[in-house]
């Protein structure tokens, strides 16, 4: 599976788009990229995933980029409620056992 | 929206007794999923069934057992507790159209043995 780099922490003003990026240099032609976040003592919470096309749900955007080496998750209006960490796995679409989560990315939303 | 729940949030039991965790799902989902979750381990696949009465061990089964009688209910059961397996318990459920890796987590019980 690809390995995948976040930044540690980010922070975001409360209303403003938050744009969390994610780089998996390594990754192949059939995985696909996950993203999940995590509220404290929480379970994690499925966000969206892509293979090459950039998606859009209820929660937010996925940019991946031509080359398929970093992908951008997009918080349109992010609010408090959205401070977690966040992680971006890659991983192929069958089925598989272990969900690794990398350190992930801590955003901070604040008012 | 998807609904996944846990019997409990917080849960102390005894070394050797028998502790069972409860969980429920209300989107008809086929396939259900129990992972433990420790701080630098991530999230390991203990058991999980791709539908009724139907249970595959998955990377850490070892005192462990499930039950799968109704398919809205997966059902984790410590055989005999031990402290190595205090840790953040969590339920998933995925419908079988979708993507493997997209379930939908419990809020988790955090099992803690002594």
């Amino acid at each position: 599976d690809a390995k995948t780099t976040q930044p540690p922490s980010m922070d975001c003003a409360e209303g403003r788009a938050a744009n969390l990026p994610c780089n998996h240099s390594t990754i192949s032609g059939n995985e696909y990229v996950y993203w999940y976040r995590q509220i404290h003592s929480q379970g994690p919470q499925y966000i969206i995933h892509g293979l090459k096309n950039n998606e859009t749900n209820e929660m937010a955007s996925l940019i991946i980029t031509e080359d398929r080496k970093s992908s951008t998750l997009i918080l349109p209006h992010a609010t408090l409620r959205d401070t977690a960490v966040y992680y971006c796995i890659v991983r192929k679409a069958q089925a598989g056992t272990a969900l690794i989560f990398g350190k992930g990315t801590t955003l901070s939303v604040s008012s | 929206d998807v609904k996944v729940t846990q019997s409990s949030r917080y849960l102390v039991k005894r070394t050797g007794e028998k502790v069972f965790l409860e969980c429920v799902q209300d989107m008809d989902h086929e396939n259900m999923f129990w992972y433990r979750q420790d701080p630098g381990l991530g999230l390991r696949l203990i058991y999980f069934s791709y539908d009724v009465k139907m249970k595959e061990k998955g990377d850490i089964p070892e005192g462990y057992s499930v039950s799968r009688e109704k398919k809205e209910r997966f059902s984790l059961i410590l055989e005999s507790a031990s402290t190595n397996q205090t840790s953040m318990y969590l339920c998933a459920s995925r419908a079988p159209d979708r993507g493997y890796y997209e379930q939908y987590f419990g809020p988790g019980t955090r099992l803690t043995v002594t």
